[in-house]
Parts: C-alpha cells; sequence; structure tokens
C-alpha cells in the first residue's frame, strides 16, 4: 500500500541553525500538507501546498518557515532559524484532492529538537 | 473557526470492554470529520471519515462512529477493546465552508489504553 514517508525520523538541531524535513508524498497525490504537534499539544495546521504554490498558511507559518518540491517526488519544509519553541513533531500529508472532505494521509513524522 | 474537543486525555478500559471516545465539534454547519489513530513510532492512520452520507460509519479494525447533529458530537466506538488498539486517537474537522480548502483542525488526542 502506497505511503507517505518522512526523514529524518529524529533530528537535534542547535538554536539559529537552519533545518530541512523531508517528505515523499503519494505518487499520484497532488496536494500535500505539512502539520505540527508540540509535545502535550494538538496537531496543528502549518500550510498547504499545489501546484508549486501555497494554497493556504497558517499564522504559524512565518517568514522562518518555507516549503518547496524540488522535484517530482520531495516536499520539503524549511526552517530557516530554529527556535526553541520550534521542537515538536512535524508531519506531513498529502491527498488527492484539496476539496474539503478528501483523506489525508499522513507520514510517520520527523521529530525536532532544537537545543 | 472550527474546533474540535476531545474529553478524555487517557482512557483506559479492559481487553473486550466497550470502547468510547468522545469528540464535539463547533460549528453551525456540519464539518467533515474524522478519526485518525496514531500507534507508537508511526504516521496518523485514517480509521474513518463522515462526509454526509450515513450518519453511522464504519471504519477499519471494527470501529464505529456516529455523527449526532443535535449534539454536535462525532463519538469513536468499539464493541470489543483488543490489546492492539492501544494507541492514541484524534478526531479531526475540515470546514466545509472554507471554500475549497482542506485543512484539517484536529482535537488534542486520546490516549486509549487496554489492560488485560
Amino acid at each position: 500500500e502506497p505511503e507517505v514517508t518522512q526523514t529524518p525520523s529524529h533530528q537535534v538541531t542547535q538554536m539559529g541553525q537552519e533545518v530541512i524535513l523531508r517528505c515523499v508524498p503519494i505518487s499520484n497525490h497532488l496536494y500535500f500538507y505539512w502539520y505540527r504537534q508540540i509535545l502535550g499539544q494538538k496537531v496543528e495546521f502549518l500550510v498547504s501546498f499545489y501546484n508549486n504554490e501555497i494554497s493556504e498558511k497558517s499564522e504559524i507559518f512565518d517568514d522562518q518557515f518555507s516549503v518547496e518540491r524540488p522535484d517530482g517526488s520531495n516536499f520539503t519544509l524549511k526552517i530557516r532559524s530554529t527556535k526553541l519553541e520550534d521542537s515538536a513533531m512535524y508531519f506531513c500529508a498529502s491527498s488527492e484532492e484539496a476539496s474539503p472532505g478528501w483523506t489525508q494521509y499522513f507520514g510517520p513524522g520527523t521529530r525536532l529538537l532544537v537545543l | 473557526a472550527q474546533s474540535v474537543t476531545q474529553l478524555g486525555s487517557h482512557v483506559s478500559v479492559s481487553e473486550g470492554a466497550l470502547v468510547l471516545l468522545r469528540c464535539n465539534y463547533s460549528s453551525s454547519v456540519p464539518p467533515y470529520l474524522f478519526w485518525y489513530v496514531q500507534y507508537p513510532n508511526q504516521g496518523l492512520q485514517l480509521l474513518l471519515k463522515y462526509t454526509s452520507a450515513a450518519t453511522l460509519v464504519k471504519g477499519i479494525n471494527g470501529f464505529e462512529a456516529e455523527f449526532k447533529k443535535s449534539e454536535t458530537s462525532f463519538h469513536l466506538t468499539k464493541p470489543s477493546a483488543h490489546m492492539s488498539d492501544a494507541a492514541e486517537y484524534f478526531c479531526a474537522v475540515s470546514d466545509r465552508l472554507t471554500g475549497g480548502g482542506n485543512k484539517l483542525t484536529f482535537g488534542t488526542g486520546t490516549q486509549l489504553k487496554v489492560e488485560l
């Protein structure tokens, strides 16, 4: 069964460093998402992406964040200068369509720890 | 803005007992509703979803959920718990009125423990 994959599974970085989290969505999906979950808190929407453009972003997704589809398979989330409060589990998801109600398929997550 | 409330961050049941995980949404227009499960060290897996067809939705692994508009609820149930059901369960909503977007809003999750 096709699945979303994410690398790395864990990443530790120093405050102020740049990190890139990688995701490989399901191959025939065209809509991609990033969510994050700070320990003990809700899973929160960060951004959705389609046709090489951001479709929607939350207030969390400020100028420190960027997303990119560098090739036909990868979807990346970059945090330009990490802060302590960026420590969280980051989930990538993909769906065939972006209309409400379409199932989003999630990857296993990348646990980011900023020291 | 949409929100969803999951009552009980931890629920413990005996193997073979009924599982009931609660989810309430806040919206005047019924949203699309989802239950996801997360097993340790794995991603979020869709259990079932409500998209306005039947109000009783059957999902994988014997789970089902009933949409009750009058109670703004979408509680998840399973008649008989199994040890393998131990996981974290998330209720999520997708607003019908966001002009085509598919952003999911999640609850805080419920950790289900199944005891012998």
